[in-house]
């Protein structure tokens, strides 16, 4: 069974500290990775997308990596703001149609 | 340029009534996908459209149907309703690309939060 798991289930950080989520997934026959952001009741904003042929991305204080071998996705964020806090979803596609299946997030808050 | 948009935005039912939600996609994308999502789980994939057809269909029952226009906007339709049922519902569009496997981004909507009473 395809499956996707996000550990932890949530974290409080302090601002200005770095910070990582892990996302592990079964069958490392993934076509691509997607992180996405969802804010309280509101629909999902991609954060970053990994093909299954690159091993990270970044954007802005946002890098993600990809170790398909491990079955393991990492998101890094540095120098952490309140506006972070949020919801962190991973998702892998596993169809070549791109159809994701996603973990339950991590639940992250960042304190001033 | 507009988003993925959805309506209506919040939805009350009852047990046994039936729901249609509806979903314009991003401009310029032409597949749209439909995801369930529970209180506190994430998205589960229910189906994806592509040229008004069904290509893909997750682990739902036939209560859940849907339909693609020619102008790639798309309906949820949810039959026989249970309480179970209730969950945000997210839609989703991409651009087919022009090969296979397809590799685009998804882009979300805000979603239909479906209350089942």
């Amino acid at each position: 069974k395809q499956e996707v798991t996000q550990i932890p289930a949530a974290l409080s950080v302090p601002e200005g500290e770095n910070l990582v989520l892990n996302c592990s997934f079964t069958d490392s026959a993934i076509y691509n990775l997607q992180w996405f952001r969802q804010d309280p009741g509101k629909g999902l904003t991609s954060l970053l997308l990994i093909q299954s042929s690159q091993r990270e991305q970044t954007s802005g204080r946002l890098n993600a990596s990809l170790d398909k071998s491990s079955g393991r996705s990492t998101l890094y964020i540095a120098a952490s703001q309140p506006g972070d806090s949020a919801t962190y979803l991973c998702a892998a596609a596993y169809s070549g149609y791109s159809t994701l299946t996603f973990g339950k997030g991590t639940m992250l808050l960042v304190s001033p | 340029d507009a988003g993925v948009t959805q309506s209506p935005t919040h939805l009350i039912k009852t047990r046994g009534q039936q729901v249609t939600l509806r979903c314009s996609p991003k401009s310029g994308h032409d597949t749209v996908s439909w995801y369930q999502q529970a209180l506190g789980q994430g998205p589960q994939f229910i189906f994806q459209y592509y040229e008004e057809e069904e290509r893909q269909r997750g682990n739902f029952p036939d209560r859940f149907s849907g339909h693609q226009f020619p102008n790639y906007s798309s309906e949820l339709n949810v039959n026989a309703l249970l309480l179970g049922d209730s969950a945000l519902y997210l839609c989703a569009s991409s651009r087919r690309t022009s090969g296979f496997p397809a590799t685009d981004t998804q882009y979300f909507g805000p979603g239909t939060r479906l209350t089942v009473l």
